[in-house]
């Protein structure tokens, strides 16, 4: 079964800071992972993809197999990080059927 | 500014009393989603409609039906929603043509049921 964990409920950090924001799934075969975001009083949208291999907003993620995980990390945190952050995968192929996470809230203060 | 619209934003209905949410977007995707989002829940996949092909999920409840009449519009009809059907309700659009591309989302609608 498709399954996205997100250990974290909430993550609460002081500006300046690391974070470290914990994704792990179960997929039999190789999905594609993916970040979302959801900023206080906006819709969800995407903050980056394993695929592309990029940093956005100062956030990477690597996609580690062996572990099953995706752990977004950013080396400085910064009060404009605060929301909530989703983990999700989906089937390489298809109709890119969102599985997510339950999401975990990122506090920075300052 | 190409986007997804929902409306209404907050809809309140009766118990048993068949309520629609409706979902627009101006960005001519190919694939129409509405997911189910419950309090500290996960977003959870109903069904989509790919062009006009409807994909229902093996596990979204009959009492859940969708209308997509063209490519701009989809609607979510909730036949008899039960206290158990409050929730945020999101829709989301994506171009599909091979690949991984990305999904945009509404607002989402937040429905009560009394």
């Amino acid at each position: 079964a498709q399954r996205v964990t997100q250990p974290e409920k909430l993550l609460s950090v002081f500006k300046g800071a690391p974070v470290e924001l914990k994704c792990n799934y179960s997929y039999s075969g190789s999905p594609e992972l993916f970040w979302y975001v959801q900023y206080s009083r906006q819709r969800l949208q995407l903050l980056l993809r394993h695929i592309s291999r990029e940093s956005i907003k100062g956030f990477t993620a690597d996609l580690n197999k062996g572990e099953t995980s995706f752990h977004l990390k950013k080396p400085f945190a910064q009060e404009e990080d605060s929301a909530m952050y989703y983990c999700a995968l989906t089937s390489p192929t298809g109709f890119q059927k969102l599985v997510f996470g339950t999401g975990t809230r990122l506090l920075v203060s300052p | 500014d190409a986007m997804v619209i929902q409306n209404p934003r907050y809809q309140v209905t009766q118990f048993g009393k068949p309520v629609t949410l409706s979902c627009s977007q101006t960005l001519n995707h190919n694939v129409m989603y509405w997911y189910q989002q419950k309090s500290s829940q996960a977003p959870k996949l109903l069904f989509h409609y790919y062009d006009k092909d409807f994909n229902n999920e093996a596990d979204t409840p009959d009492n859940f039906q969708s209308r997509r009449p063209n490519t701009s519009f989809c609607f979510l009809d909730i036949r008899s929603p039960g206290l158990g059907d409050a929730a945020m309700y999101l829709c989301a659009t994506s171009e599909v043509r091979g690949g991984s591309y990305e999904q945009y989302f509404g607002p989402g609608t937040r429905l009560t049921v009394t």
